[in-house]
């Protein structure tokens, strides 16, 4: 029963490198989104999806890129890592939308 | 636009005692949905409730009850004979359209 899982757990990149966080749901979700935590700041909503092939910006888009190839999957691309992006990110996943969210672990990265 | 507001950034109160946390809302939208998540200091994000704006009346779950004031624009959350596990932070969202836009978050501490 796995739910929503992100990967990496733990990230160090320097400036200007690029990745990809991985989320991946088997609940049959067509939402899902990113997240990013900050101190002092909540979470924040980056990209999200209402299904396959549909992405759209959230509140703090810039510097991300998103895909959504398939309703499982939903990863979230850095294209060139600044430190302002050292945070923790969250993948989530709902039935449908304005629903339940449910959130995978956290992926935290640190750009040095 | 949508906001949500947390004014309480923290609060601490001893065990067994009532506490309530407090969630002010601006939206320009008739119908929308709120929600309360809460993140143990363990960091996952675990769902607690969703209430439409069509419905006012007050939920009670337990020692948690939640207070939906649509006059006021405020959808509070008050926990009962509080106990250590309550420590968290507890976070206030609202939609708008796709996208679910959170509160800064309340930091509550449960002292024994």
């Amino acid at each position: 029963n796995a739910g929503v899982t992100q990967t990496p757990k733990f990230q160090v990149l320097k400036t200007g490198q690029s990745m990809t966080l991985q989320c991946a749901q088997d609940m049959n979700h067509e939402y899902m989104s990113w997240y990013r935590q900050d101190p002092g700041m909540g979470l924040r909503l980056i990209h999200y999806s209402v299904g396959a092939g549909i992405t759209d910006q959230g509140e703090v888009p810039n510097g991300y890129n998103v895909s959504r190839s398939t309703t499982e999957d939903f990863p979230l691309r850095l294209l060139s890592a600044a430190p302002s992006q050292t945070s923790v990110y969250f993948c989530a996943s709902s039935y449908s939308t304005p629903g339940e969210l449910f959130f995978g672990e956290g992926s935290r990265l640190t750009v040095l | 636009a949508q906001k949500v507001t947390q004014a309480q950034t923290e609060i601490s109160v001893v065990e067994k005692e009532d506490v309530t946390l407090d969630c002010v809302y601006e939206t320009r939208d008739t119908t929308y949905y709120l929600f309360w998540y809460k993140q143990p200091p363990s960091g996952e994000l675990v769902f607690l409730i969703r209430r439409n704006s069509f419905d006012e009346q007050n939920e009670i779950s337990g020692r948690y009850s939640w207070n939906f004031q649509k006059s006021t624009s405020s959808f509070n959350f008050t926990i009962t004979a509080s106990q250590v596990v309550d420590s968290a932070v507890y976070f206030c969202a609202l939609n708008r359209d796709d996208k679910i836009i959170f509160g800064k978050g309340t930091r509550l501490h449960i002292l024994p």
